[in-house]
């Protein structure tokens, strides 16, 4: 069984400031991260996700995340943040037979000011 | 981009009511999910189907029913609704396919209400 925590319940950060966002997961074996953006009354969109490879990932609007199995992390992070990225974001994580769906993190609110 | 539609958005019942929530995706994914999201718990996978006529229990299945017709189509199904079922819920399908881990394409949601 995978689990996945997101130790920030909420961050406030300026428009042009840098955010890392903390996923930290536990599983035994062969895992799939992957982060989630949700904006207030829509649903999750796909941000990134890593299986394999360089540890670094790049998604889409400037977003990136950094595997690291020592740590047992894949946290997010933005050099500088949008008004438009404040949001709810998920961390998900999926063992080797991800078919199976996703499990996530209970997610981060990040409230972007100008 | 893969879109997956929901119906209805909103939705009111008693308890002791008949729901079904209704999900289509329309880019051939293999894999449709149900999910609900609450406050506290961030979103739990209730059923998921590999495929028209598969089912697969998640992980917060009870009071659930769930039926896929085709390849498009997923279906949640609450008998007997409950206060408790209160929720958003979500539907997601994603590509899947041996070797490759696809990420999933969610729906708008379904905030369904149970008096």
């Amino acid at each position: 069984t995978q689990t996945v925590s997101q130790s920030d319940a909420h961050v406030t950060v300026f428009e042009g400031d840098s955010v890392e966002l903390r996923c930290n997961y536990s599983y035994g074996g062969s895992i799939y991260l992957s982060w989630y953006i949700q904006h207030h009354g829509h649903g999750l969109q796909f941000l990134l996700k890593y299986y394999s490879g360089n540890p670094v990932v790049q998604g889409v609007n400037g977003f990136e995340a950094e595997f690291s199995k020592s740590d047992s992390s894949f946290h997010l992070r933005k050099a500088s943040v949008h008004w438009s990225d404040s949001a709810v974001y998920f961390c998900a994580v999926s063992g080797n037979n991800y078919a199976q769906g996703l499990t996530f993190g209970l997610g981060t609110r990040v409230s972007v000011f100008p | 981009e893969a879109a997956v539609t929901q119906s209805p958005r909103n939705k009111v019942t008693v308890t002791g009511g008949n729901v079904t929530l209704s999900c289509r995706q329309t880019n051939s994914h293999n894999y449709m999910y149900w999910y609900r999201q609450d406050t506290g718990h961030g979103l739990r996978l209730i059923h998921y189907s590999y495929g028209a006529g598969n089912l697969q229990i998640g992980d917060v299945p009870d009071g659930y029913k769930a039926t896929r017709t085709t390849q498009e189509d997923f279906f949640l199904l609450l008998e007997l609704a409950s206060p408790s079922q209160t929720s958003l819920y979500f539907c997601a399908s994603s590509e899947g396919g041996q070797g490759a881990v696809a990420e999933q394409f969610f729906g708008p949601g379904t905030r369904l209400t149970v008096l």
